[in-house]
């Protein structure tokens, strides 16, 4: 099984300030395509994750504020400007190969 | 615009069973592999199955193995989960997922409650 690794698990941000979440795998998440076969959601409280970033894409309707760097086994969300709509926990998952497997969230505060 | 909706949870006791069924709109159901990801208070977000297009290629979690059986009805767009010996682990909100689209989507969840 592919190992997805988040961190920090916890990150307290002051609105305006930027944010960074790192995920990391245990094998490169390349594929056939040449595109990485991860994604990064963001689950606000009683609500289903909704995706930010798939395969390299921000995803229609998600700020720009919102990116996704990396390639292989190491990948980065950067929320620049963070507001307090941005609040929830965030997940990476990839989807190389079965099983498909996620990182363990990162909740992300307002201070 | 894609639409899941899952329908079927509820509580059901320790060696019950039940079946979770989706109804898929807003794409061409039949070509896409689709997915059930479970939700736990405890373990976070757990992928459970997958099937392909056809149904005729099923995958999955080693801790469903024997228990669960994916299916789908491409007739109606429709995909199910048949849960069977269920244990109180089971507990879970289970996610209808299609990931092959454009973006990816995922439905509103269905809570399922293993408990005597």
């Amino acid at each position: 099984d592919i190992e997805m690794t988040q961190s920090p698990l916890s990150l307290p941000v002051i609105p305006g300030e930027s944010a960074s979440i790192s995920c990391r795998s245990s094998r490169s998440l390349l594929n056939s395509e040449g595109s990485n076969s991860l994604f990064w959601y963001l689950q606000k409280p009683g609500q289903s994750p909704q995706v930010l970033i798939y395969l390299g894409n921000r995803a229609s309707g998600v700020p720009d504020r919102f990116s996704g760097s990396g390639s292989g086994s190491d990948f980065t969300l950067k929320i620049s400007r963070v507001e307090a709509e941005d609040v929830g926990v965030y997940y990476c998952m990839q989807s190389l190969q079965t099983p498909i497997t996620f990182g363990q969230g990162t909740r992300l505060e307002i201070k | 615009e894609v639409q899941l909706v899952e329908s079927g949870g509820g509580l059901v006791q320790p060696g019950g069973s039940l079946r979770l069924s989706c109804a898929a709109s807003g794409f061409t159901f039949s070509i896409y592999f689709m997915h059930w990801v479970r939700q736990t208070p405890g373990k976070g977000l757990e992928w459970v199955s997958r099937i392909n297009g056809d149904g005729s290629d099923t995958t999955y979690a080693e801790f469903v193995k024997g228990r669960f059986t994916i299916s789908r009805d491409n007739a109606k767009n429709t995909l199910d989960l048949q849960m069977n010996s269920l244990k109180a682990g089971d507990t879970a909100v289970y996610y209808c997922v299609l990931l092959g689209t454009r973006p990816p989507a995922w439905g509103q969840g269905t809570l399922v409650t293993v408990s005597s």
